[in-house]
């Protein structure tokens, strides 16, 4: 069976720093592979899809980047973390024609 | 224009009654898969159903139900015999096949049930 994987769980970062976050896929291979951000009591946003190593599309501009450098690992970055940058952050993976799985999350608090 | 439009911020229920969470939909692709999804306070996003544009019967998945009526598209997801845990948040996606990678997530529902 398949599993996804998310760390870390929380985090709190001061303003300026950078970020990493890991999410993992296992079970399943070639997934397309998404980053989403949820704002307390919100919908979901998504920040960034990938259907193969190296091929990122990007939703909405700003200060976050995102990588694909194995086929079931993808990583959100920024190297300077705003204070808006605050939220739920989701990874999901899918096949081409099913529905979405979803990771943990990660709490992430800017202060 | 909002691709999915969930109008209910807030929902209450009784305990063991049915309950209606609404969700409509905008697309002029005629191939599309709609979805819910539960979020409860732990913040990981469940599965429960989901329904394609081109099936004839409308999806159940236990106690979950989806209200397909193309026409209107609207897609509602119908909780029979709610239960404590499924107060949560809901919420309602869709997927185009022109451009399947993406998927469209609306504002979501917040249901309580009572006891």
């Amino acid at each position: 069976s398949q599993t996804i994987h998310q760390w870390p769980a929380t985090l709190v970062q001061p303003v300026g720093s950078p970020l990493s976050l890991e999410c993992t896929v296992e079970g399943t291979s070639n997934p397309n592979l998404y980053w989403y951000r949820q704002a307390a009591g919100r919908g979901l946003q998504l920040l960034f899809y990938s259907v193969g190593i190296g091929q990122i599309s990007s939703e909405v501009p700003q200060n976050l980047s995102a990588s694909r450098p194995q086929d079931r690992q993808f990583i959100l970055s920024s190297k300077k973390l705003l204070l808006s940058d605050s939220g739920f952050y989701l990874c999901a993976w899918s096949k081409q024609t099913y529905e979405q799985y979803f990771g943990p999350g990660t709490r992430l608090t800017v202060t | 224009a909002q691709k999915i439009t969930q109008t209910q911020p807030g929902m209450f229920v009784q305990e063991k009654e049915a309950v209606t969470l609404d969700c409509t939909y905008d697309t002029s692709d005629p191939s599309y898969g709609l979805f819910w999804y539960k979020q409860p306070s732990s913040g990981e996003m469940i599965f429960l159903i989901y329904q394609g544009s081109y099936d004839q019967q409308n999806a159940t998945e236990g106690r979950y139900s989806l209200n397909f009526q193309k026409a209107r598209k609207s897609a509602n997801l119908v909780i029979s015999a709610s239960q404590l845990g499924d107060s949560a948040m809901y919420f309602c996606a869709m997927r185009e096949l022109r451009d399947f990678n993406k998927f469209y997530f609306g504002s979501g529902t917040k249901l309580n049930v009572k006891p």
